[in-house]
């Protein structure tokens, strides 16, 4: 079974709704992190959390929301999408050595 | 802040080639360096990594890395490439104080059989 699994791993959706993409992780990794991926630009981070109580907004957290349910649930909310949200995002969780990073499957979103 | 440039974004290359995809990162301060690989459909996955000591670092699959902080590079190097290594490979620094990685923008490489 896979370590950490996001759903959905497809999804599309028209301009102004709401969507929630979840991760849920096995490791018993405190730290959580949420990414988007576009062509061209890499992996930029969007929100992370190193426990339940504490969570951090990353470069481009504009737009987004998260929740941390739990040490193994970490969610991200669109409140209103966009086109230009449109992207691969990935979750990954760290141990102890927050560098060392263990990514999803990632979920597809297409924003029409 | 850290910052992360990867100069190659597509490389070609025929099997058996040797391969070398640029690294520089912008912090002068101690730092922890690291390859990830995106296999085409599958999630990153961790190549090797640099912490201290040995400027040379080996991954799986053949893949070594080597640190020179005068140059603050981090190159990824292998001898001779296989189909299987066409994959996006991503270069990655620990963001000292806050915990997180900063990624640069990518290389797609492409290995032609």
């Amino acid at each position: 079974d896979a370590d950490v699994t996001q759903t959905p791993r497809n999804r599309i959706t028209k301009t102004g709704k709401r969507i929630m993409l979840e991760c849920s992780q096995t490791k018993g990794h405190d730290r959580m992190y949420w990414y988007r991926q576009d062509p061209g630009l890499g992996l930029r981070l969007i929100y992370y959390s190193f426990d339940v109580k504490d969570i951090n907004k990353g470069e481009i957290s504009d737009g987004y929301s998260v929740s941390r349910q739990a040490q193994a649930k970490f969610s991200l909310s669109l409140e209103s999408a966009i086109p230009n949200q449109t992207a691969l995002y990935f979750c990954a969780t760290a141990g102890a050595d927050a560098y060392e990073q263990y990514f999803g499957p990632g979920t597809r979103l297409t924003v029409t | 802040a850290q910052s992360v440039s990867q100069h190659n974004h597509h490389v070609i290359l025929s099997e058996a080639a040797s391969l070398e995809l640029g690294c520089n990162y912008s912090y002068g301060g101690t730092v922890n360096l690291f390859w990830y690989v995106q296999y085409p459909g599958q999630h990153l996955q961790l190549l090797l990594k640099y912490f201290s000591g040995d400027p040379l670092v080996k991954g799986i699959k053949g893949f070594e890395a080597e640190f020179i902080k005068s140059k603050f590079s981090f190159n990824l190097r292998k001898p001779s490439v296989q189909w299987s290594d066409t994959a996006e490979y991503f270069c990655a620094a620990g963001d000292t104080g806050f915990q997180k990685l900063v990624f640069g923008t990518g290389t797609r490489l492409l290995v032609s059989p």
